[in-house]
Parts: structure tokens; C-alpha cells; sequence
């Protein structure tokens, strides 16, 4: 099946730094999406992006389909955006989203 | 804007007993699914199901979970003899898809936290 990974693992960073996040993935897919895990469990949906650029807000995402892997940038990070980034996809002719196992962000004041 | 809800947040029940975790997904939304994330871990897919029919389960949904649309808002999640190894977080996620028609969004719910002891 589809290999979902995620880097770095975990992430440290000064309140208005800027950061990116990698999901690289192992076959073609027809589903990409990004969430954060808030403190209490949450999954918060935060882009679906199989190919393509998105922005919202600080935060943006871009998927290179092609070449398999897609990126969320995180600018001026803000405390509350601590937490764990998952992504997940999907592959041709199934529904399942494959979850990689995240990237772990701390943002200290 | 249109949210999936699940009920309860937490559960706390015995090793052996029977639980169900309920689920509104998103009311035009076709496609159902549950996941879980046992703690540290990352999420896991469990199940899939169009059209009153599981179309996709993995290896983890065994004999003993089972799922049910059993009214036109609500779906279902029941372990039937919890074991303490079941103790997860569970999502239920909805979206529009069909079948080989690509991919769709899917949404979250917020969770349900269980606990067998």
C-alpha cells in the first residue's frame, strides 16, 4: 500500500518564526490533506490539496503530485499553533486516507 | 459551516463490555468512515460505507466491531467485547464521494476518547 512520511518529526520554534513541514507519499494519489491535531485530540482539516497551492491565513500548502510530495508552510507561528500536523492520502480506486505519523510542533513565547 | 458530530467525547467502560459510538456526519455527505489513533500513534483507517454496505474495512475491524446507519442522520461504531488494547481515540469522517469518482474532502469529527479498564 501507499508509505505516507512526514518530516522532521518534531519541530521546536520561537513565537513569529517560519516553518515548513514535508509529506512525501509513495504512489499517485487523488486525495491530499493536511491537519492539526490540537491539545485535546482534534483533528482540524486544514487543507485538501491534492495538487496545487492553497493559502489560508499564515498558513499555506503546496502538493508537486508528480513528484510526490507536498509541503505546509507556517508563517509568524503563534503559540496556539502547537500541536501535531498529520498528513493523509488517498490512492486511485480506494477511499481510505492513509495518515502519515506527524510532525510534533512546539512554538514557545 | 456544516460540522460532523460524535457523541460521546468520553467513554469509560469494563474490559468485555459492549460500546457504541454515535456519529452525525454531514448531512449530504454519501461516504461514512471511523478511524482511531491509539494514544502517541498515528491515525489508522478502520472502515468505509456507501449505500447501507461496508465498501472497504482494513485488518484491524475485526468480528467484533460492526457499523450501522440505523436512521437517516446517525452512523454507528459498536465494539462488542472491548478489550483493553481498544482503548483509542475514534473519528467518524464523512464527505461526498462515490466510488472511483476521485477523491473527495473528508471531515473530521471532534472524537471519542475510550477507555476500557
Amino acid at each position: 500500500g501507499i508509505q505516507v512520511e512526514q518530516s522532521p518529526p518534531d519541530l521546536i520554534l520561537q513565537e513569529g518564526a517560519n516553518s515548513t513541514l514535508r509529506c512525501n507519499f509513495s504512489d499517485s494519489v487523488n486525495n491530499l490533506q493536511w491537519f492539526h491535531q490540537n491539545p485535546w485530540g482534534q483533528l482540524i482539516n486544514l487543507f485538501y490539496i491534492p495538487s496545487g497551492t492553497k493559502q489560508n491565513g499564515r498558513l499555506s500548502a503546496t502538493t508537486v503530485a508528480t513528484e510526490r510530495y507536498s509541503l505546509l508552510y507556517i508563517s509568524s507561528s503563534q503559540t496556539t499553533d502547537s500541536g501535531v500536523y498529520f498528513c493523509a492520502a488517498t490512492i486511485y480506486n480506494t477511499d481510505k486516507l492513509i495518515f502519515g505519523t506527524g510532525t510534533r510542533l512546539q512554538v514557545f513565547p | 459551516e456544516p460540522e460532523v458530530t460524535q457523541t460521546p467525547s468520553h467513554q469509560v467502560t469494563q474490559m468485555g463490555q459492549e460500546v457504541i459510538l454515535r456519529c452525525v456526519p454531514i448531512s449530504n455527505h454519501l461516504y461514512f468512515y471511523w478511524y482511531r489513533q491509539i494514544l502517541g500513534q498515528k491515525v489508522e483507517f478502520l472502515v468505509s460505507f456507501y449505500n447501507n454496505e461496508i465498501s472497504e474495512k482494513s485488518e484491524i475491524f475485526d468480528d467484533q466491531f460492526s457499523v450501522e446507519r440505523p436512521d437517516g442522520s446517525n452512523f454507528t461504531l459498536k465494539i462488542r467485547s472491548t478489550k483493553l488494547e481498544d482503548s483509542a481515540m475514534y473519528f467518524c469522517a464523512s464527505s461526498e464521494a462515490l466510488l472511483g469518482t476521485g477523491g473527495f474532502e473528508q471531515y473530521f469529527g471532534p472524537g471519542t476518547r475510550l477507555t476500557v479498564t
